[in-house]
C-alpha cells in the first residue's frame, strides 16, 4: 500500500480555517486520495476524495498538488464538532480496503 | 440519508465463547468490510466480501473468524472462540459497486466487544 504522512496533531480556534496536510510521495497514477475522520467514540466517516483536481463539498475542500505528491484538507470554519482524527488514505483498486494510519488529531478550541 | 447499522452496540462475552456481530449494509451496496479498532490504536482491516465470497483478508482474520451474508440484507462476523485480545470496537462498512476507487465507504457506529 502506498503510504501517507500526516502530522500527529493540530490545533485550531473555532470559526477559523484549518489546513490539514498530507504527503504521499509514492502515489501512483490510479490512486484516489480519500479523507475520512473519526469523531470520538464513533465509526470513521467519509469527508472528501479526489484524483487530480481540487474538490469541494459541503464538509470541506481538498486541494491536490499538481504533482499529486501532497494534498491538503481544508475546513473553512472549524467548529467544536470538527474535533476528530482525520485520516488521509490512498485508495487503490475496485474492492480495495482502506488502510488507516494514525491520522491527525485536530483539537478545536473556543 | 442511508446508513450502515450494527448490532449490538456493546457485547460482553466470556473467553472461549462464540460471538456473532451483525451488520446491515446500505441496500444497493455490493462491497462489504469488517474493521476493528483496539482501544487507543489504529483502525485495522479484517476482511472484504464481494459476490458472496471473501475477496481479501488480513493476517488478523485467522480460522477463528468467519463472515457470512445469510440473506439479502445482513452481513455477519463470527468469532468462534473469543480471546481476551479480541476485545475491540468492530466496524462494518459497505461501498457501492459502480465507480471503484471513486466511491466512498460508509461505516457503521461499531460494536464494542469486551471479552472477560
Amino acid at each position: 500500500d502506498a503510504k501517507t504522512t500526516q502530522p500527529n496533531s493540530m490545533e485550531s480556534n473555532e470559526e477559523e480555517p484549518v489546513h490539514l496536510p498530507c504527503n504521499h510521495s509514492t502515489i501512483s497514477g490510479t490512486d484516489y486520495i480519500h479523507w475520512y475522520r473519526q469523531l470520538p467514540s464513533q465509526g470513521p466517516e467519509y469527508v472528501i476524495h479526489g484524483l487530480t483536481s481540487n474538490v469541494n463539498n459541503r464538509m470541506a475542500s481538498l486541494a491536490i498538488a499538481e504533482d499529486r505528491k501532497s494534498s491538503t484538507l481544508i475546513l473553512h470554519r472549524a467548529t467544536l464538532r470538527d474535533a476528530a482524527v482525520y485520516y488521509c488514505i490512498l485508495y487503490t483498486g475496485t474492492a480495495s480496503k482502506l488502510t488507516f494510519g494514525t491520522g491527525t488529531r485536530l483539537q478545536v478550541t473556543l | 440519508e442511508p446508513e450502515v447499522t450494527q448490532t449490538p452496540s456493546h457485547q460482553v462475552t466470556q473467553m472461549g465463547q462464540e460471538v456473532i456481530l451483525r451488520c446491515v449494509p446500505i441496500s444497493n451496496h455490493l462491497y462489504f468490510y469488517w474493521y476493528r479498532q483496539i482501544l487507543g490504536q489504529k483502525v485495522e482491516f479484517l476482511v472484504s466480501f464481494y459476490n458472496n465470497e471473501i475477496s481479501e483478508k488480513s493476517e488478523i482474520f485467522d480460522d477463528q473468524f468467519s463472515v457470512e451474508r445469510p440473506d439479502g440484507s445482513n452481513f455477519t462476523l463470527k468469532i468462534r472462540s473469543t480471546k481476551l485480545e479480541d476485545s475491540a470496537m468492530y466496524f462494518c462498512a459497505s461501498r457501492e459497486g459502480v465507480g471503484g476507487q471513486n466511491t466512498e465507504a460508509f461505516f457503521g457506529q461499531g460494536t464494542r466487544l469486551t471479552v472477560v
